[in-house]
């Protein structure tokens, strides 16, 4: 099957800093992407939805300015979480279509972040 | 509106054993019905999707699951755990067949004794 990466996997911040996530797509391109966010023993809830070249769509309650996303190219989505807080540690997981309506919806490794 | 309920937050068998890991689904239209396999800190794996054919759906692993629209259920199973198959898994419901905006249950975690 296809190959998503995210990257960092784990990282550990200061509050108040601002951390980026990189989710690619090593072997297709994807022009839509997905970030979610899952607690300990919970589901992922779906944070965005991430459209090579506009701007992503948020999930009702999810702060825009707080989670910054930007998906340049078709093989690239980054999440930035900004003036990050010991409440935004989480998982967070991202996913990628192969193609809009028939294709794969293929997952992340996840990336733990822990502010401190 | 769609949403999923996964029963049981917890499930323990023997290796050997049947492994039934319950799903219910509510729809307004056809559902597409997938189950995910999440390891401890790893992100989700596809085990099997329903896409409106066959309704006993085959996947990986030696799991399956059968879509019932009677029951608007989509349960998992597996003749005979394994101790490799304890991990999480998620029951999600989607408008499409490629799982965009896709929405997942709350998850089931599959413990196996030996």
């Amino acid at each position: 099957g296809a190959v998503v990466s995210q990257h960092p996997s784990w990282v550990i911040c200061k509050s108040g800093t601002s951390v980026k996530i990189e989710c690619r797509s090593l072997d297709f391109q994807a022009t839509t992407m997905f970030w979610y966010r899952q607690f300990p023993k919970q589901s992922l809830m779906l944070m965005a939805t991430s459209n090579e070249g506009s701007k992503a769509t948020y999930e009702q309650g999810v702060e825009k300015d707080k989670f910054l996303i930007n998906h340049a190219s078709l093989t690239l989505s980054t999440l930035t979480v900004t003036s990050a807080h010991p409440e935004d540690s989480s998982f967070y997981i991202c996913s990628a279509l192969t193609g809009e309506n028939t294709g794969e919806l293929f997952f992340g490794e996840g990336s733990r972040l822990t502010v401190l | 509106a769609q949403s999923v309920t996964q029963l049981g937050s917890h499930v323990s068998v023997s290796e050997g054993a049947l492994v039934l890991l319950r799903c219910n689904y509510s729809s307004s239209v056809p559902p597409y019905l997938f189950w995910y396999v999440q390891y401890p800190n790893q992100g989700l794996q596809l085990l099997l999707k329903y896409t409106s054919a066959a309704t006993l759906v085959k996947g990986i692993n030696g799991f399956e699951a059968e879509f019932k629209k009677s029951e608007t259920s989509f349960h998992l199973t597996k003749p005979s755990a394994h101790m490799s198959d304890a991990a999480e898994y998620f029951c999600a419901v989607s408008r499409s067949r490629s799982a965009s905006k896709i929405i997942f249950g709350s998850g089931t975690r599959l413990s196996i004794r030996p």
